[in-house]
């Protein structure tokens, strides 16, 4: 079946350092990938996603990339900010009449001052 | 547009108690979703729906049951809760020949002592 693995979190950065969340799938089509985020007390909100090989998904300064060679989808920032704690989720959906779609686990991430 | 909305945000039950969540989407999405988040689980997909008057069990089902009887509402009812349903629900939507992302809503807190 269909499976997300992110890094196990939580991820403790300062502010203005360089982040990688890691995120590889196993899908047994051809999947979209996705990036969400969860803010304290909130639901989850799309951040990113990209729909086909090689595209980029970009929003906020975040980034990812659809590598189907290594199977991955790393969410990066160059320079995080004390706003952007929060719990971040990769996810893919596949193609082709599938209603569900697989979440990883979820990653903290805790920016300090 | 309001999105996805869930009523309420916060309850307390009783085991053996029952209650209804309700959650609604004004953006004329065909598929909904219900999840449960739990500490160190990610997402778990309770059941879904596909369209009006259409049910379908998901990863964690039982205890719970739903219905949707119109296309904006998707509604959760637990019969008699336990302290194990003790989570945080979160619905949400996707329109069919739409982009393959959902729309959460904010989520509803359940504590059954």
């Amino acid at each position: 079946g269909d499976s997300v693995t992110q890094m196990e979190g939580p991820v403790t950065l300062s502010e203005e350092a360089f982040l990688t969340i890691n995120c590889t799938y196993t899908a047994t089509g051809y999947p979209s990938l996705f990036w969400y985020v969860q803010y304290p007390g909130e639901g989850l909100q799309l951040l990113l996603k990209a729909t086909k090989a090689d595209d980029k998904g970009s929003n906020k300064g975040f980034e990812a990339t659809y590598r189907k060679e290594t199977t991955s989808f790393h969410l990066e920032k160059g320079s995080v900010q004390v706003s952007d704690s929060a719990v971040y989720f990769c996810a893919l959906r596949v193609s082709g009449g599938s209603y569900i779609p697989t979440f990883g686990r979820g990653t903290s991430l805790i920016v300090h001052p | 547009n309001a999105g996805v909305t869930q009523t309420p945000k916060f309850r307390v039950l009783k085991t053996g108690q029952s209650m209804t969540l309700l959650c609604a989407q004004d953006m004329n999405h065909e598929y909904m979703y219900w999840y449960r988040q739990d500490p160190g689980m990610g997402l778990r997909l309770i059941h879904y729906s596909v369209g009006e008057g259409t049910t379908a069990k998901g990863e964690v089902p039982d205890g719970y049951n739903v219905s949707r009887l119109k296309k904006q509402n998707f509604l959760l009812g637990l019969e008699s809760a336990a302290p194990s349903q003790t989570s945080v629900y979160f619905c949400a939507s996707r329109k069919l020949d739409g982009g393959p992302e959902q729309y959460f809503g904010p989520g509803t807190r359940l504590t059954v002592t």
